[in-house]
């Protein structure tokens, strides 16, 4: 079984230009979930989504960051324009769907991005 | 709201010797608690995980966490350490009532010596 995927692994801009950044979940998981991790800092939430609906997008920084998942498969966030401080990793993450929280989350590897 | 607390960024131990990662957490219900590792150029793997029932859990690697309701503690132990566990470690929390974000520690980032 594949794993959460992540597209690309790295990415380096300027600041201004504009970043989209892809996962794709584990085949099945209707829940997708992207995290952030600024340099030395904890790995914090940004939105969940269930299928193709945002359940939670309380960790947004902004709106300069726009998620979707279109047709509850994969899905993309992009960045526009960028700034520095949007430098981290993006983490996603898949589960199924559970009425007791009891399934795990599967991380993908993440996306570095550099903001310049 | 929830927050969790790892109080080493890094430790260092000789391959052999013992191994406790300290977690503290704080939340106003049943959480449920979770170990992760990161290996160099890898994605979050879990370790282990904290529902109910048997506060000792034992996960992958060789790995154990002890949930101490009283300490609000979810420490991770491994008796003896091998090269393969040198990674960052993060200790995260989530709700009860399930399909909802995880509130992440800072990480310990763990370097094993010969």
């Amino acid at each position: 079984e594949a794993g959460v995927t992540q597209f690309p692994s790295h990415s380096v801009i300027e600041k201004g230009q504009t970043v989209t950044l892809r996962c794709d979940p584990i085949s099945g998981h209707d829940n997708l979930y992207w995290y952030r991790r600024v340099m030395g800092k904890e790995i914090k939430f940004l939105l969940h989504f269930v299928k193709e609906s945002k359940q939670d997008e309380s960790g947004m920084p902004n709106n300069r960051f726009l998620a979707e998942r279109t047709g509850g498969t994969y899905s993309t966030l992009k960045v526009q324009p960028a700034e520095l401080e949007d430098s981290g990793v993006y983490f996603c993450a898949s589960s199924l769907i559970s009425s007791r929280g009891r399934y795990e989350q599967y991380f993908g590897p993440g996306t570095r991005l550099t903001v310049t | 709201a929830q927050s969790v607390t790892q109080p080493d960024i890094h430790i260092t131990v000789s391959e052999g010797a013992s191994l406790e990662l300290r977690c503290n957490y704080s939340y106003g219900a049943t959480p449920y608690l979770f170990w992760y590792v990161q290996s160099p150029g890898q994605g979050l793997q879990l370790l282990l995980k904290y529902f109910s029932g048997d506060t000792l859990v034992q996960g992958i690697k060789g790995f154990e966490a002890e949930f101490k309701r009283s300490q609000s503690s979810f420490n991770l132990r491994k008796p003896s350490v091998h090269w393969s566990d040198a990674a960052e470690y993060f200790c995260a929390v989530g709700r009860d009532f399930g399909n909802e974000k995880l509130t992440f520690g800072t990480g310990t980032r763990l370097t094993i010596i010969p």
